[in-house]
């Protein structure tokens, strides 16, 4: 499991409440990712990040927002959680061009 | 329940059979791809890697095979056993292989049901 834990691992929520999922490794990975999976769609990039305070958008950020204070760390926020945003996300570590994932966090938002 | 997998194509194989998954990957400039396990549940699980200098890499009773002329990568699992029955996809590196621009495109999926 490349050492990436996820919290929550499963959350429900309402529409319009803030929600953070957080992402944590122990292997000192420069490289996190942010995905959500859904049924017909491979995994889509929300946010990445390559280093502390250091965050880029991807293809499906909107509604999105992330921070990373500190190396082993990665936030991902939804500021006001949408039916659209029921999904499971993943996080991810980079090493060379491979990436590894963590167990995931299942978001239902009613 | 997996929701991710409500409308994958699937493949059915016996145990003890061997099992071939396709895929076809869009970026003919794409020099790295990964074959993923994903189980019910779970996170993807790194399975197997190539790069387009190859035409094919062994693992622990996998094999993947990549044809660059028409873009498809394909998954071999031999022997196919009960604990194989997971969703597996592929992915693409579509950018540089190193630096912040290097990311990969990850394909829908297979799902491979293993029959007794």
């Amino acid at each position: 499991d490349a050492g990436i834990t996820q919290s929550p691992r499963h959350k429900v929520t309402e529409t319009g409440t803030p929600v953070t999922l957080r992402c944590h490794q122990t292997e000192n990975h420069r490289y996190m990712y942010w995905y959500r999976q859904d049924p017909g769609h491979g995994l889509r990039l929300i946010h990445y990040s390559y280093g502390v305070k250091d965050t880029d958008k991807g293809e499906v950020s909107d509604g999105y927002s992330v921070s990373r204070s500190k190396t082993e760390d990665f936030l991902l926020t939804l500021e006001s959680a949408t039916s659209s945003q029921t999904s499971v996300y993943f996080c991810a570590i980079r090493t060379g061009e491979t990436q590894y994932f963590g167990p995931g966090t299942r978001l239902l938002v009613l | 329940g997996e929701s991710v997998g409500l409308h994958l194509p699937t493949l059915s194989v016996q145990e003890g059979d061997n099992s071939i998954i396709n895929c076809a990957y869009s970026n003919s400039a794409s020099d790295y791809f990964i074959w993923y396990k994903q189980e019910s549940g779970k996170g993807p699980q790194f399975i197997i890697d190539i790069r387009s200098n190859m035409d094919k890499r062994q693992g622990q009773r996998v094999t993947v095979l990549l044809n660059k002329t028409v873009k498809h990568l394909s998954l071999q699992i031999a022997a196919t056993q009960p604990g194989d029955s997971a969703v597996y996809f592929c992915a693409e590196n579509t950018g540089p292989k190193t630096g912040t621009a290097s990311k990969l495109t990850f394909g829908t999926g297979t799902r491979l049901q293993v029959t007794l």
